[in-house]
């Protein structure tokens, strides 16, 4: 079936230092990759998407590309601030599951 | 729009009661998904409606909980009798066209069982 292996946490950074969360799935056919972020003591929200192979993702200065030789769905941020610091999730959406996949979060915490 | 709302946003009860947890989507969505959050298991998916009509039910732990959604503005997530073990965050997410949509959360309600 579809999963999603994301980087084990936790991440803990100093403010502007370059951000790199992995994130690597197995799927049958085309499913869309998702990263979605939780702030403490809120709900998911979606920080970004693709659809299809090759696509970028980007929002807030986050980055991902949909990279389908590799399986591929990193998350890159190049300068993170103390307010980045939450739980990343990746996910996945329209492989052989009718519901989305998700990795099992990495919590980072960005240091002033 | 106002999002998908959830109540309450804490819950505390004592082992053997009932719990209920409401959800109202953001309108139009036609799907409702409930997940359970701990540290322990992560984020799990519980149940999903499409059109009102559960479709796959098979994360739901126990016959002990059970999932309503009488119409497509109102969800329920039931569980009686509630035990410790059932601590945990509850989220609420509703998706437009299909299950594999963008998923939109509520807040979650955090229930914790005495």
């Amino acid at each position: 079936g579809d999963s999603v292996t994301q980087m084990e946490g936790p991440v803990t950074l100093s403010e502007e230092a370059f951000l790199t969360i992995n994130c690597t799935y197995t799927a049958t056919g085309y499913p869309s990759l998702f990263w979605y972020v939780q702030y403490p003591g809120e709900g998911l929200q979606l920080l970004l998407k693709a659809t299809k192979a090759d696509d970028k993702g980007s929002n807030k200065g986050f980055e991902a590309t949909y990279r389908k030789e590799t399986t591929s769905f990193h998350l890159e941020k190049g300068s993170v601030q103390v307010s980045d610091s939450a739980v990343y999730f990746c996910a996945l959406g329209g492989g052989s599951n009718y519901k989305l996949t998700f990795g099992k979060g990495t919590l980072l915490t960005v240091n002033p | 729009d106002a999002g998908v709302i959830q109540s309450p946003r804490h819950e505390v009860t004592e082992m053997g009661q009932e719990v209920t947890l409401r959800c109202k989507p953001i309108s139009g969505h036609d799907y409702l998904f409930w997940y359970r959050q701990t540290m322990m298991r992560g984020l799990e998916l519980l149940i999903y409606f499409n059109n009102n009509v559960p479709i796959d039910d098979s994360g739901m732990p126990e016959d002990r909980f059970s999932a309503k959604m009488p119409n497509a503005s109102f969800s329920t997530l039931k569980i009686q009798p509630s035990e410790p073990r059932d601590s945990a965050v509850y989220f609420c997410a509703s998706s437009r066209i299909r299950a594999t949509d963008t998923q939109y959360f509520g807040p979650g309600t955090r229930l914790t069982v005495l």
